[in-house]
């Protein structure tokens, strides 16, 4: 089955500074690969994906990576801002319909 | 978006007893839902697939004697947890499924066993 490694699992960045985690995956024919933010007692919030057929999504400060070749995925923050701190995980899938296996996460924490 | 609720909450029980932990999906049918388990500090661990009418696809590792999956509506799968223990304390999630074919999560229960 899939198996997701995620890096690192603790993350400190300087306000305004840009955070990267990186993400592996092991299946390939796996074709959707989301990533969440997930607030302390809160449900994962799904805030950018990216499908294989696209090697690169951008939606404001966020954007997403894909090299299926070397089966890595990895999200980029740009201009850190204090809500941004949070837990970060990522996951991959078949699609957006069938089950999705999450990494291991990333605590984010920015610093004023 | 799609709304998904999930009911209790948060339970506390006593060692022995069961759980039933439902999820609805408000405002679209689900025919499949995803349930999770999530240990503090620790990532979404997949249980199981609930499909409506036909018998959940459980996870390697994940007794499907103790948890218990029924999905016997479109908007509605249950998970009981049986004989609960101190080990099975933990945040479950649930996932919906939208005919759009998009997830969207529940906000969680929280189960402690005393």
């Amino acid at each position: 089955g899939e198996n997701v490694e995620q890096h690192p699992s603790t993350l400190s960045v300087q306000e305004g500074d840009s955070a990267v985690i990186k993400c592996t995956y092991s299946d390939s024919a796996s074709n959707y690969f989301p990533w969440y933010k997930q607030e302390l007692g809160k449900r994962p919030q799904l805030i950018i994906d990216i499908r294989s057929n696209v090697g690169e999504k951008k939606d404001q400060r966020i954007a997403v990576t894909l090299n299926k070749t070397a089966k890595h995925f990895s999200l980029h923050i740009t201009e850190t801002q204090p809500e941004d701190s949070a837990v970060y995980f990522c996951a991959a899938g078949y699609s957006s319909a069938s089950k999705i296996i999450f990494g291991s996460g990333t605590r984010l924490s920015i610093r004023p | 978006g799609a709304v998904v609720s999930q009911h209790p909450s948060w339970v506390i029980c006593k060692s022995g007893t069961s759980v039933k932990i439902e999820c609805r999906s408000l405002d679209f049918q689900a025919t499949t839902m995803f349930w999770y388990r999530q240990f503090p500090k620790q990532s979404l661990m997949l249980m199981a697939t609930s499909n409506e009418g036909s018998k959940a696809t459980y996870e390697q590792g994940v007794e499907k004697d103790k948890f218990l999956i029924n999905h016997a509506s479109l908007t509605l799968s249950t998970l009981t947890v049986t004989s609960a223990h101190p080990e099975d304390s933990s945040f479950y999630i649930c996932s919906a499924r939208d005919p759009g074919n998009e997830q969207f999560f529940g906000p969680g229960t929280r189960l402690t066993v005393l």
